[in-house]
């Protein structure tokens, strides 16, 4: 039962342009929803997050969207870096929840090509 | 302020036997969650610890257990190792009661099993 998907297992973006990745989830008990970057050989690391009460957050050359009907999150970077290569992971939170535990999709690799 | 820290980095184990993976938290956390990442998919949440008392469980069979000590380091305890164990296993530490955001994760102990 994957309650967040990640459809595209790898992008590959051109230095300078945008770089969009996306994710769905099935559980409408999400309120809290996360991006995460990962490089190799390092733990995820925090990127950007948004609420559900909000349809979107944006931080420096990163901006998430939500689209709470369609159940639909995007992760917009612009412009893209090379530095920006790695496995990006969207993540949700109910906070009804006890626990604070986060539901990972498989991630995105994303490429930024010179 | 030290970051998360796990040991080993790497370890091979055989089917059937039990292993042991440690977490050290950030400090001032007094919160570890473990995931278990296996390869090509997103972490999946396996359970947190709260001041010492698990605190949530994801779906994960008994003989995967844990601890955390006074200074809220924590350990992850696998009995009777299977093939499918074999993950990138990481912990997460943050401040019960901070916004989830606040989770920082460390590198990971990889976990091979034969």
């Amino acid at each position: 039962d994957q309650q967040v998907k990640q459809n595209s297992p790898s992008l590959s973006v051109q230095e300078g342009r945008i770089s969009i990745l996306n994710c769905d989830y099935t559980n409408s008990m999400f309120d809290y929803f996360l991006w995460y970057k990962k490089y190799p050989a390092e733990g995820p690391t925090f990127l950007i997050s948004i609420s559900s009460i909000k349809d979107k957050n944006e931080d420096g050359r990163f901006t998430v969207f939500l689209n709470k009907s369609a159940k639909h999150l995007s992760l917009h970077i612009v412009p893209s870096q090379p530095g920006d290569s790695a496995v990006y992971f969207c993540a949700a939170s109910d906070s009804l929840q006890g626990a604070q535990k986060l539901v990972f999709g498989q991630g995105t690799r994303l490429t930024i090509n010179p | 302020e030290t970051g998360v820290t796990q040991s080993p980095t790497h370890l091979i184990k055989t089917r059937g036997q039990q292993v042991t993976l440690r977490c050290s938290s950030q400090s001032g956390h007094n919160t570890v969650s473990w995931y278990q990442q296996a390869l090509g998919q997103g972490p999946q949440f396996i359970f947190q610890y709260y001041r010492e008392e698990e605190n949530g469980r994801g779906n994960f069979p008994p003989r995967f257990s844990g601890l955390q000590f006074p200074n809220y380091s924590s350990e992850l305890n696998v009995n009777a190792l299977e093939l499918d164990d074999s993950a990138l296993y990481l912990c997460a530490s943050h401040s019960g009661g901070t916004s989830i955001n606040e989770q920082f994760f460390g590198p990971g102990t990889r976990l091979t099993v034969l």
